[in-house]
């Protein structure tokens, strides 16, 4: 399994409260995604990262911010949490575009 | 932009049987393209990627096919076993490089019955 860690698991936070799930890998791979799964509407792309400090929008960025100061971290921020950004959020890393693309096993938010 | 569609969104078949799940996609402009399994509460596992050059790929009792110009990618499952019950999402890169990550289907659920 590729190694892929994400942080917290799960959490439970209040409408307006910034949150910041992490994602920690140990393949030395360049590219990093943040997903979202909802029932209904599958799994979209929120940023990405192509490098140290080399990020850009997915799908549905609006509310979300990424950085990535380490090859092997790439952090996924809300800044004022809202109960439409209740889901499931997966990391995925990739050697090359051309690579196979490895999930983590999510993180689980839920916004009250 | 990148669509995804798998058809059926789920199926049910006895055990021992073998089958197909059908993904099609509307930029054939491709590198590549993945199918992944998810059990519940999991994340996903990839299970075969193809590249364009390619038309089928091949892993155990698993086969997966490409037709670029036909917009669709199948996979097929020999001898189906309950273990086999997840969820098969098939994945396209949002365009044809892919370094802007992938576009999901739905998913087809799958339930084997022992």
């Amino acid at each position: 399994d590729a190694g892929i860690t994400q942080s917290p698991r799960h959490k439970v936070t209040e409408t307006g409260t910034p949150v910041t799930l992490r994602c920690h890998q140990t393949e030395n791979h360049r590219y990093m995604y943040w997903y979202r799964q909802d029932p209904g509407h599958g799994l979209r792309l929120i940023h990405y990262s192509y490098g140290v400090k080399d990020t850009d929008k997915g799908e549905v960025s609006d509310g979300y911010s990424v950085s990535r100061s380490k090859t092997e971290d790439f952090l996924l921020t809300l800044e004022s949490a809202t109960s439409s950004q209740t889901s499931v959020y997966f990391c995925a890393i990739s050697e090359s575009t051309l690579q196979e693309l490895f999930f983590g096993e999510g993180s689980r938010l839920t916004v009250l | 932009k990148q669509e995804v569609t798998q058809i059926p969104a789920a199926l049910s078949v006895p055990e021992g049987e073998n089958l197909v799940l059908n993904c099609s996609f509307t930029d054939s402009a491709i590198y590549n393209l993945q199918w992944f399994r998810q059990d519940p509460g999991k994340g996903l596992t990839s299970l075969l990627l193809i590249q364009s050059s390619q038309r089928e790929q091949t892993s155990g009792r698993l086969n997966a096919s490409l037709d670029k110009s036909s917009g669709r990618s199948t996979l097929y499952i020999a001898a189906s076993q309950p273990g086999d019950s997840a969820t098969y999402l098939c994945a396209a890169p949002y365009s044809g490089g892919g370094a802007d990550g992938l576009t999901f289907g739905k998913g087809t659920h799958l339930i084997i019955q022992p």
